[in-house]
């Protein structure tokens, strides 16, 4: 069955401190997997979209790379801004993404 | 202006009621999407449609129907309503085709709160 889970659940930071979101998936073959940032009382935003291991995307503060098991989102010097739900979802070989359930950030001035 | 727009955004009710979410986008997309999320915050598909086409039909109850009017409009209308379909319940749409050459950029809307009592 295809899956995918996040970790951790939630995550406390003091700005400026860089640290890592991890995103594990086992699926039917990848055709890709996507990063979605979620503020409370919104719909997720779309962030990167990640098509083959060794892939890297860069937005601002924000780093997502791939490998064949997991994908990891790095957050370099976050700033309180940075504080959101981050969602990953993959695209295996059916018509559907599959979510996470989210990394919630927290990031503290 | 709003790209996803669904209306109501916070939605009280009693079970056993009807009720009827509208969405509409005007980023000139031709699939439109349902979600719904738990108080986990685990998203899960119900439904997608290409064009008015139904695309993905998850599992889920028959009481929950979609209407796809025109390809800028979706609406979810659930019938006979239990406590357990509270959630919050997201529209979203993408430029592709739904199928699975899909890029995975979904544009969402701002999310419906259901309530069941």
């Amino acid at each position: 069955e295809d899956q995918v889970t996040q970790s951790p659940e939630a995550l406390r930071l003091q700005e400026g401190e860089s640290s890592s979101l991890n995103c594990s998936y086992t699926v039917s073959g990848l055709r890709g997997l996507f990063w979605y940032r979620q503020d409370p009382g919104k719909g997720p935003e779309f962030l990167f979209t990640l098509y083959s291991a060794g892939e890297e995307k860069e937005k601002e503060r924000l780093k997502a790379t791939l490998t064949k098991k997991e994908s990891f989102l790095h957050i370099t010097a976050p700033k309180p801004e940075d504080s959101a739900t981050y969602l990953c979802a993959v695209h295996p070989n059916t018509d559907k993404l599959i979510f996470g359930t989210g990394t919630r950030l927290q990031v503290f001035p | 202006d709003t790209a996803v727009s669904q209306t109501p955004k916070y939605l009280v009710t009693q079970m056993g009621n009807d009720k009827s979410i509208k969405c509409e986008q005007n980023l000139g997309h031709d699939t439109m999407y349902w979600y719904k999320q738990d108080s986990k915050k685990f998203l899960k598909i119900m439904f997608s449609y290409n064009n008015k086409e139904l695309i993905i039909n998850e599992t889920v109850p028959n009481r929950f129907s979609p209407k796809s009017p025109d390809k800028a409009h979706l609406n979810l209308h659930i019938n006979s309503l239990e406590l357990g379909d509270s959630a919050v319940y997201f529209c979203a749409s993408s430029q592709d085709s739904g199928r699975v050459d899909n890029t995975g950029e979904l544009f969402f809307g701002e999310g419906s709160r259901l309530t069941v009592l």
